[in-house]
């Protein structure tokens, strides 16, 4: 079965440290796969996607990810942490059945930025 | 500014009035979604459009209704709501490419 695993249900890091959020997924042909960050009372804004191609993908906000189908994974990481970043990240795979194109969800890593 | 508009952002409620969350796109989407999300469950899709008169199941349609009369509308009706529909509710749209949704800013639904 589809799936998506987000194996940190919560992470702190100090400002200015690095991150990377942990994303495994599980899908029978080639994922779509997503970042979406949820900021506190805010919907849910695209981060990146990999649809195809070059396996390290730059979105918005300085993050990237890395797919790496060896170990059915798309880590999420920015280099340096910004106060602002706090929030819920969610990572989604893009499953077809059907007419339908949904996303499955992990259910997300909470991140708080310490000053 | 392309955008998902969703209201009401929030709305209490009371078990069996009936309800609409409306949603609009103002990015000619082909594609749109409902999903509800809950501690614990995460996001799960309730229903979904393709297209204007193309609407079908997602995986916990049960409660609700949709309608897809024009293709930038798409309103969640809740026939008899139920106290186990409290939840937060997005909506979101795609484009042909699929999948890469733009979301609302969700609606927060309390039904006692």
């Amino acid at each position: 079965a589809q799936s998506v695993t987000q194996p940190d249900i919560h992470i702190t890091v100090s400002e200015g440290a690095s991150l990377e959020l942990r994303c495994n997924y599980s899908y029978g042909a080639t994922p779509y796969l997503f970042w979406y960050v949820q900021s506190p009372g805010q919907g849910l804004q695209l981060l990146l996607k990999y649809f195809s191609g070059d396996t390290l993908v730059q979105g918005i906000k300085g993050f990237e990810a890395e797919f790496k189908r060896s170990q059915s994974s798309f880590n999420l990481r920015k280099p340096s942490v910004h106060w602002s970043d706090a929030a819920e990240y969610f990572c989604a795979v893009g499953a077809t059945a059907g007419n339908n194109r949904k996303l499955i969800w992990g259910l997300g890593t909470s991140l708080a930025v310490n000053p | 500014e392309a955008q998902v508009t969703q209201n009401p952002r929030y709305l209490i409620t009371v078990t069996g009035k009936k309800l609409t969350v409306t949603c609009s796109q103002n990015m000619n989407h082909e594609y749109m979604s409902w999903y509800r999300q809950d501690p614990g469950l995460g996001l799960r899709q309730i229903y979904y459009s393709m297209n204007v008169e193309v609407t079908d199941k997602g995986d916990v349609p049960e409660g609700y209704k949709v309608s897809r009369k024009e293709k930038r509308n798409f309103p969640l009706i809740l026939e008899s709501p139920s106290p186990n529909q409290t939840s937060l509710y997005f909506c979101a749209s795609s484009g042909t490419a699929g999948y890469g949704y733009t979301f609302g800013s969700g609606t927060r639904l309390t039904v006692v």
